[in-house]
């Protein structure tokens, strides 16, 4: 089965400072690629996603990531973080062609006001 | 609105007493699959569907079972829950599995004592 690695289990940051989020993967296949935002006490919903073409993405709120294929990674970053992106993070991998969705364990981020 | 719902968003039950985790979505999707989200194991696939009749194991199937008698429907049955199926459940669905976003259903938040 596919692996989904999300290095990163809490980060903390201050308001307006730079985040990265890593997300790397095992599949060396096409995969189309995803990341969720879970916040506090609600369900899951679609940041961003990569399926083919330019290889830096950009989702709503500012986040955008970019897809190293030849790392098998797709982390997400955001220039100056909020105190509303205050969340968990999810990273999830799809084989292209094929009935899965794999998740990472999730990234808690706390921005501090 | 497009929306996944579910019910209840909250249940406390016993060990042993059936139960039945409703999931309902208005976007007239093929796709739709249960996750189980634990701490430090990010979402996890139980089981999914492609269509009406058509169904299939996840990652962790084991203690559940599901039926996708119509198109928007796809309840979730544990026929003997145990306190290791306490967790966290979402459902979601998707136009297909090449890759579309999945919108989740707010979550229901089972506790097997």
């Amino acid at each position: 089965a596919q692996s989904v690695s999300q290095h990163n289990h809490h980060v903390i940051l201050s308001e307006a400072a730079s985040l990265e989020l890593g997300c790397n993967y095992s599949y060396g296949g096409t995969v189309n690629l995803f990341w969720y935002v879970q916040y506090p006490g609600q369900h899951l919903q679609l940041l961003l996603k990569y399926f083919s073409g330019d290889p830096l993405v950009k989702g709503i709120k500012g986040f955008e990531a970019e897809f190293i294929k030849s790392k098998f990674s797709f982390n997400l970053r955001k220039p100056s973080v909020q105190w509303s992106d205050t969340a968990e993070y999810f990273c999830a991998v799809n084989e292209a062609g094929a009935n899965n969705l794999f998740f990472g364990t999730g990234t808690r981020l706390t921005v501090i006001p | 609105e497009a929306q996944v719902t579910q019910n209840p968003r909250y249940l406390i039950t016993v060990t042993g007493k059936k139960l039945t985790v409703t999931c309902s979505q208005n976007m007239n999707h093929e796709y739709m699959s249960w996750y189980r989200q634990d701490p430090g194991l990010g979402l996890r696939q139980i089981y999914y569907s492609m269509n009406v009749e058509v169904t299939d194991k996840g990652d962790v199937p084991e203690g559940y079972k599901v039926s996708r008698k119509e198109k928007r429907n796809f309840p979730l049955i544990l026929e003997s829950p145990s306190p290791n199926q306490t967790s966290l459940y979402f459902c979601a669905s998707s136009l297909d599995w090449g890759g579309a976003e999945a919108f989740f259903g707010q979550g229901t938040r089972l506790t097997v004592v």
